[in-house]
């Protein structure tokens, strides 16, 4: 079975441009999260979605990060224009539900760099 | 903020097993503790989780203070592929929102040939 998929792997911007990241989840997966996860540190949720709709992005910085999951099932994070502190990994993940024993699966990540 | 505190950083010599600890004193009746790690440019892999009784999978061994305010993880035979930094987390009961991983900054695990 294919896990969590994101593109592109890795990505390198000049401050002010615009970026995408795509991630299609496990397949039958109705939620999927979004992380961001800074150097030496843990991933942090941006966004949650349970299919299509976003029910938790309290923590999406609002006036330059935009998320989207058409159909309910891939996803696409947008940041425009970028800053320099954006410069982080930015990771994926999907579980079939949110009920008690669901796991989330996370994929390899997309790692961006703003110069 | 992360509700566990665990060491920075273990070596553990391959073969060995790894005890990883984590501490959550203020965890609460209807919180499990979960583990997962995460390998070099890898996202965060499950492991284990508990409420209260030690667990064992295929994996590892998850082992609960009676009073639940510490927990080991155990690596049985630790090998090269197990260097990764592993996180323990407190996640309530019930499904909805609380179905939110808050991850710390973890144990770096350096399994040494």
């Amino acid at each position: 079975e294919a896990g969590v998929v994101q593109s592109p792997r890795y990505k390198i911007i000049e401050k002010k441009q615009p970026v995408a990241f795509w991630c299609n989840p496990i397949s039958g997966h109705n939620t999927l999260y979004w992380y961001l996860q800074n150097l030496g540190q843990g991933p942090e949720l941006l966004i949650r979605y349970e299919n299509e709709e976003a029910v938790d992005d309290s923590q999406l910085p609002k006036d330059r990060f935009s998320a989207e999951r058409l159909k309910g099932v891939d996803s696409t994070l947008k940041i425009q224009p970028a800053e320099l502190g954006d410069s982080a990994v930015y990771l994926c993940a999907s579980s079939l539900g949110v009920a008690e024993t669901d796991t989330q699966y996370f994929g390899p990540g997309t790692r961006l760099t703003v110069l | 903020d992360a509700k566990t505190t665990q060491p920075p950083s273990m070596d553990c010599a391959e073969g060995r097993a790894a005890n990883l600890p984590c501490n959550h004193s203020t965890i609460s009746g209807n919180e499990y503790v979960y583990w997962y790690r995460q390998i070099h440019s890898q996202g965060p892999q499950y492991i284990i989780h508990g409420l209260k009784n030690n667990e064992t999978n295929e994996m590892a061994s998850l082992i609960i203070t009676e009073d639940r305010k510490s927990s080991t993880l155990i690596l049985p035979h630790a090998t090269l592929r197990d260097t990764a930094v592993y996180y323990c987390i407190v996640r309530p009961r019930g499904g909805g929102a609380t179905n939110k991983l808050i991850f710390g900054t973890g144990t770096l695990l350096a399994v040494q040939p």
